[in-house]
């Protein structure tokens, strides 16, 4: 059984950068993509992103386009979400989630979450 | 992008009760469909994928129909635990959009 173990968190000031590990165990981690969503406090899901490890492609959301990178590290299991200029309103708790197999490509196992809070 | 929408945003139940929460789609997504429960302080889990299929371990007290772009999410006999909050999502097509959500809270 896959399971999904994320960094703690983190506290950046506006501007600055982060980066979201996930480790996979169990499992073989390139034969599934893994997605990213965060949420912001109090509020929705809003996918953000996804890479399918094998290939090394990954899709952002428009809204993080020229923001965000994802990618993957075959030899520790490890995806990660890299976060630049950071804002106040990325502040949320980032996931990352395996999508499943299958056509409904749903998202079957999560990450416990990272907190990442934007503050100065 | 496809919209998700979800109604009612909340409601309140009693153990025992049924409830039915609907999503709709602003486009048809066949059968791609997927029904998440998320519970305060913890990551979203999957109950129904591909409209009306049981994740494991999941209890079959949900159950999940629907076609097109109308979904609905059935829960029978709630249970304490049930009381939480409930997410569809479109997998049809990038990017695999969230509906806003749905409380349940107890009456």
């Amino acid at each position: 059984q896959v399971q999904l173990v994320q960094s703690g968190a983190e506290v950046k000031k506006p501007g600055s950068s982060v980066k979201v590990s996930c480790r996979a165990s169990g499992g073989t981690f390139n034969s599934y993509s893994i997605s990213w969503v965060r949420q912001a406090p109090g509020q929705g899901l809003e996918w953000v992103g996804d890479i399918i490890p094998l290939l090394g492609a990954a899709n952002y959301a428009k809204s993080l386009q020229g923001r965000i990178r994802i990618f993957a590290d075959g030899s520790t299991n490890t995806a990660y979400m890299e976060l630049s200029s950071l804002r106040f309103e990325d502040t949320a708790v980032y996931y990352c989630a395996k999508v499943g197999a299958g056509p409904a490509s749903a998202f079957d196992i999560w990450g416990q979450g990272t907190m990442v809070t934007v503050s100065s | 992008d496809i919209q998700m929408t979800q109604s009612p945003s909340s409601l309140s139940g009693s153990v025992g009760d049924s409830v039915t929460i609907t999503c709709r789609a602003s486009q048809r997504i066949g059968f791609y469909l997927n029904w998440y429960q998320q519970k305060p302080g913890k990551a979203p889990e999957l109950l129904i994928y591909g409209t009306s299929n049981l994740q494991t371990g999941v209890p079959s007290r949900f159950s999940g129909s629907g076609s097109g772009s109308d979904f609905t999410l059935n829960i029978t006999s709630l249970h304490p635990e049930d009381f939480a909050t409930y997410y569809c999502q479109q997998s049809y097509s990038a990017p695999r959009t969230f509906g806003p959500g749905t409380k349940l809270e107890i009456k």
